[in-house]
């Protein structure tokens, strides 16, 4: 089976950097994604990484490690319309069936 | 660009009936995903259809059925609905079903099972 285990909560100021951790155990791994929800919306993709090293997109950077089972979502320069929550999503089995995590609130205080 | 279209948006059934959540792309997508969401939880996959004409069981199958009635659409059907199936529903698809980790999701059906 799939599991993943990230932060339920983050607090960070305006203008600070975050990280968000993720670990996962899987069979067949294939990459990792993040993706972002407001309150009431649909989950919206940031990033996915299928090989080791750091992506990055703007404002927000992901990295993996495939031999840690590990990765890790940073956001800089946060933004009060950067509150939401946060979820990791390993692909398995060469395919986009992804399985998410619980997911990270993020909360941005001015 | 209306991207993915889910109707209903709201539905309230009582336990035992029956309805058909319908779900609709104009992104030419190969495969789509039926996936639920409970209070604090990520989202868990309940079907998944990684071209037209094929379908295939994710996490939590049980107690839904889906039709994938072409390209475009792919509908899931309750038909004996139970208060544990009260959640949001979210439809998504991806251009193939290939390792890009990327799915375009809709704007989510809410239903509540009394």
């Amino acid at each position: 089976g799939q599991s993943l285990e990230q932060p339920s909560e983050v607090t960070a100021v305006e203008g600070a950097i975050v990280q968000i951790n993720c670990t996962y155990q899987t069979s067949g791994f294939y990459g990792l994604s993040w993706y972002q929800q407001h309150d009431g919306g649909a989950p919206t993709f940031l990033s996915y990484n299928g090989l080791d090293g750091l992506e990055e997109t703007g404002r927000f950077s992901s990295f993996l490690s495939r031999s840690d089972s590990y990765g890790y979502l940073l956001l800089q320069e946060l933004q009060m319309k950067d509150s939401a929550s946060y979820f990791c999503a390993v692909s398995w089995e060469y395919g986009n069936k992804l399985v998410f995590g619980a997911g990270t609130i993020l909360r941005v205080k001015s | 660009n209306a991207g993915v279209t889910q109707t209903p948006k709201f539905q309230v059934l009582k336990t035992g009936q029956s309805m058909t959540l319908q779900c609709a792309q104009d992104m030419n997508h190969n495969s789509m995903y039926w996936y639920r969401q409970d209070p604090g939880m990520g989202l868990r996959l309940i079907y998944y259809s990684a071209s037209e004409g094929t379908t295939d069981k994710g996490e939590v199958p049980n107690g839904y059925n889906v039709s994938r009635l072409n390209k475009r659409e792919f509908s899931l059907r309750l038909e004996s609905a139970a208060p544990s199936q009260t959640s949001v529903y979210f439809c998504a698809s991806s251009v193939q079903d290939r390792g890009t980790g990327e799915l375009f999701f809709g704007e989510g059906s809410r239903l509540t099972v009394l």
